[in-house]
Order: C-alpha cells, then sequence, then structure tokens
C-alpha cells in the first residue's frame, strides 16, 4: 500500500467552512509536504512541515505532525471555491532521496 | 523561463510507437524528477536525477521506459513501443536540492496511447 494515505478520498463541504485532510505514512521521514493540484496538472507545494516540528501555519493553513502516530493533518480554514483542488501529502522518506506522494484527497468548496 | 516547462503538452500517439517527453527544469536546478499519474489517483515515482545522474531508476516500470539528464539541465523521457497502458499524464519536477525542499512541478504531458 502507499506510504502516504490521504483520508477522505473525497470531501464536500459549504464555502466559509473549514476543511481537514488526513494524510497516514507507514515509515520514519525526514520531512512531510503538502500539495495542490487543480484540474489533474502540475501541482503547487503548499507547506513543509519538518520531523522535529508539530505545527506549522501558512495564511489558511495549517499543518500538524504527530510523528508518533505516524500522521499529518492539514486544515484549510474559511474555505473558499478556489480552494476546490485535490490535496497531496508527500513523505520524504529517511534514507531515500525521493517524495513519495499519497493518493490525494478531493476536495470540493460548494458556493 | 520562471518556472518548469514540458513539451508537449498533449501527445496522442499509435500503439507501438515510441514517443519522447521533455523537462526543462528550473535553472539551476540540481534535482529533477519524473512522475506518471493516471486518472484519478496519485503520483507513481518514476525516477529521480541528480545532475546527469540516475541513483534512483526504481519507478520505470519496465525496460520500455528510459530517461536522459544532460547538461543537468534538461531531461528527456522516452517511451518505447507504447501500450494502452501507458496512457497517463507525466509529471516532472524539479528541486535546487534534493532534501528538505519542495519540488516544483511543470504541467505536464498528457499522453494518450490509441
Amino acid at each position: 500500500s502507499q506510504q502516504g494515505e490521504e483520508d477522505p478520498q473525497a470531501l464536500s463541504i459549504q464555502e466559509g467552512e473549514n476543511a481537514t485532510m488526513n494524510c497516514s505514512y507507514k515509515t520514519s521521514i525526514n520531512n512531510l509536504q503538502w500539495y495542490r493540484q487543480n484540474s489533474g496538472r502540475g501541482l503547487v507545494h503548499l507547506i513543509l512541515i519538518r520531523s522535529n516540528e508539530r505545527e506549522k501555519h501558512s495564511g489558511r493553513l495549517r499543518v500538524t505532525l504527530d510523528t508518533s502516530k505516524k500522521s499529518s493533518s492539514l486544515l484549510i480554514t474559511a474555505s473558499r471555491a478556489a480552494d476546490t483542488a485535490s490535496y497531496f501529502c508527500a513523505t520524504d522518506l529517511q534514507g531515500a532521496q525521493k517524495l513519495v506522494f499519497g493518493q490525494g484527497t478531493r476536495l470540493t468548496i460548494n458556493p | 523561463g520562471a518556472g518548469v516547462s514540458q513539451s508537449p503538452s498533449n501527445k496522442v500517439t499509435e500503439k507501438g510507437k515510441d514517443v519522447e517527453l521533455r523537462c526543462d527544469p528550473i535553472s539551476g536546478h540540481t534535482a529533477l524528477y519524473w512522475y506518471r499519474q493516471s486518472l484519478g489517483q496519485g503520483l507513481e515515482f518514476l525516477i529521480y536525477f541528480q545532475g546527469n545522474s540516475a541513483p534512483d531508476k526504481s519507478g520505470l516500470p519496465s525496460d520500455r521506459f528510459s530517461a536522459e539528464r544532460t547538461g543537468g539541465s534538461v531531461s528527456t523521457l522516452t517511451i518505447q513501443r507504447t501500450q494502452q497502458e501507458d496512457s497517463a499524464v507525466y509529471l516532472c519536477a524539479s528541486s535546487l536540492i534534493p532534501r528538505y525542499n519542495e519540488q516544483f512541478f511543470g504541467p505536464g504531458t498528457r499522453l494518450t496511447v490509441l
């Protein structure tokens, strides 16, 4: 199975609500990143959290990392229609030099 | 250019033909990655370059797939004798150094094998 697995696979909420997506992984990591993908094309980096960090903020984004549970969450506050996209977590495995991506969460923000 | 560019943006080919996909990374980025994404799926790692060498080719699905990078810059992914299951979006990304850095993605090449 995938190193990074997002949950839920799909999420639909009303504009203005908060959206929470979760990511679980299996092996030790150096860092974890979240990316957004619109329309199935290029990904855009959102935020990176290192293994020794527990929480990080960037604008309306809040990421947490729990290395004991091997999980991370991405919270988008006050969602907007433009946040509609797929969101992927990616882990930088210790001993490897590549990112391993999960299957993604498809987020739909309804106006 | 300011970002990673890929060409062509779309490629339709017939089964059995060879295709070449090109990636121009951000200038100065030493690491370059190729991924494949099937419809509605996550990213599948194919190969990673550090400079012109490929320390990790573990994701290449078969010997029909090969990639090279020249001058520490442009990379070409070649698929020989294409099959219908090769249809996917092929994404290229680059980063300044392999670790602890975000990857910058190109817009991808959508490959359709008929």
